[in-house]
């Protein structure tokens, strides 16, 4: 299976400052079609998880331009900058492009 | 509105079985696959199952192969998940999930409220 690792786990940030995400992959998530498979997703406190990302850097209808991934192979970053209030939950990778689909373990973002 | 709503969670014996149901709306069900993922308490994502819109291909988590089934009724715009044998590591909120298309298992576009299953004696 392909493990997904994030870093780091906890991750304080203070209100108006960024904050970055990384997730590497044991494996290159460069899928046969040429695209590669890396998704984000955000799930706060008491809630399902959104999807942020896909392919890597695709933001989603309605999620802020203070979101941004970017990466390539199996080194990936979720960029958040000008962190609010609502910001505050744990963001996980997922890579799609080989099976199982797996998940990284998850980084808690809080605020200072 | 597009929305996916679980049910059929609660608390079951160890080797026993239970039935989840995802009910979907806003969307034509049967053009996008559906997934089951689920989440052990204060742990991290896993996924589960997923099923193709024409339920012609299915695939399976190793952790629960054989033992669970995923199916759909399209006529009905429900997802479904049979679990038999359940164990204690079985115990999770699970979510429903579905994909931008047909036969596209590589992200999830939509996730429901999750429903809690918990297995214990």
């Amino acid at each position: 299976d392909v493990v997904m690792t994030q870093s780091p786990l906890s991750l304080p940030v203070t209100l108006g400052q960024s904050a970055s995400i990384s997730c590497r992959s044991s494996q290159s998530l460069v899928y046969s079609d040429g695209n590669t498979y890396l998704n984000w997703f955000q799930q706060r406190p008491g809630q399902s998880p959104r999807r942020l990302i896909y392919k890597v850097s695709n933001r989603d209808s309605g999620v802020p331009d203070r979101f941004s991934g970017s990466g390539s192979g199996t080194d990936f970053t979720l960029k958040i900058s000008r962190v609010e209030a609502e910001d505050v939950g744990i963001y996980y990778c997922m890579q799609g492009t080989h099976w199982p689909l797996t998940f990284g373990g998850g980084t808690k973002v809080e605020i200072k | 509105e597009v929305q996916l709503v679980e049910s059929g969670g609660g608390l079951v014996q160890p080797g026993g079985s239970l039935r989840l149901s995802c009910a979907a709306s806003g969307f034509t069900f049967s053009n996008y696959a559906m997934s089951w993922v689920r989440q052990a308490p204060g742990k991290g994502l896993e996924w589960v199952s997923i099923i193709s819109g024409g339920a012609g291909s299915t695939f399976y988590a190793d952790s629960v192969k054989g033992r669970f089934t995923i199916s759909r009724d399209n006529s009905k715009t429900t997802l479904y998940l049979q679990m038999s044998s359940l164990r204690a590591e079985d115990t999770a909120i699970y979510y429903c999930a579905k994909t931008p298309a047909s036969t596209s298992y590589s992200t999830f576009d939509l996730w429901g409220q999750g429903t809690m299953v918990t297995v214990s004696s």
